[in-house]
């Protein structure tokens, strides 16, 4: 089966650290999603790519995270400075959409995530 | 505005049967439904797209009311794989794209 890949599984730092988070979509899929997910927030949308565009980053505190997609197989979620309360699992999720549909008519497959502690 | 789930959390015994809730303040495009099991990334089980379409995944169903502005998850005959968090996530209508993820409901099957 054709899955999400996310590196790294696990990230511990300290404060003050750049930490990138990386997503390999499903090959095919022209849609990817970053989300966080803590316990007092659930999941939150942080950033939405279409055919390797930002349409949507209004999720992100913008200071210190930002999400990018070099290429259709790679996408990332940097934050500098780190935080201790950036604490969370960041899931990548991605989607195929076609032409002239919205994408939420479509399922979307989330990676394993990353379980980041910053200390 | 977040989906609202009710309940926070049920526990049944295994072939027993649950009805999940997810109501939204706005008009919705459509309802997505989500399981994660702990420590897991979530899993799509469904999308409801039109008002009163309802689905079928295994012994899991769903049904949306646009009227209503809610969609309920059944699952009849619980397995213990059945276990896990239950999301559901609305899309707005005056949002073509912003999934957004009610609080969950948590799902215990005993044997």
């Amino acid at each position: 089966d054709a899955r999400v890949t996310q590196t790294p599984r696990h990230k511990v730092t300290e404060m003050g650290q750049e930490v990138t988070m990386r997503c390999q979509p499903i090959l095919g899929h022209n849609t990817v999603f970053w989300y966080r997910q803590t316990m007092m927030q659930g999941l939150e949308l942080l950033a939405y790519f279409r055919n390797r565009a930002p349409l949507d980053d209004s999720g992100m505190p913008k200071d210190r995270f930002s999400a990018e997609m070099p290429d259709a197989t790679l996408a990332t979620l940097k934050i500098q400075p780190s935080e201790p309360r950036d604490s969370a699992v960041y899931f990548c999720a991605s989607g195929l959409v076609r032409d002239g549909q919205p994408y939420s008519n479509q399922p979307q497959h989330f990676g394993d995530g990353t379980r980041l502690s910053i200390l | 505005q977040q989906p609202v789930q009710s309940p926070q959390a049920v526990i049944l015994r295994e072939g027993e049967d649950a009805v999940i809730n997810c109501s939204s303040s706005k008009a919705l495009y459509s309802v997505h439904w989500y399981r994660q099991k702990h420590g897991e990334a979530p899993v799509f089980l469904m999308i409801l797209l039109k008002g009163g379409e309802q689905k079928g995944h295994e012994k899991i169903s769903a049904s949306f009311n646009e009227k209503k502005q809610q969609s309920s998850l059944y699952l009849t005959a619980s397995q213990l794989s059945y276990s896990g968090t239950y999301f559901c996530g609305t899309v707005p209508r005056d949002s073509s794209y912003k999934l957004i993820f009610g609080s969950g409901t948590r799902l215990l099957v005993r044997p």
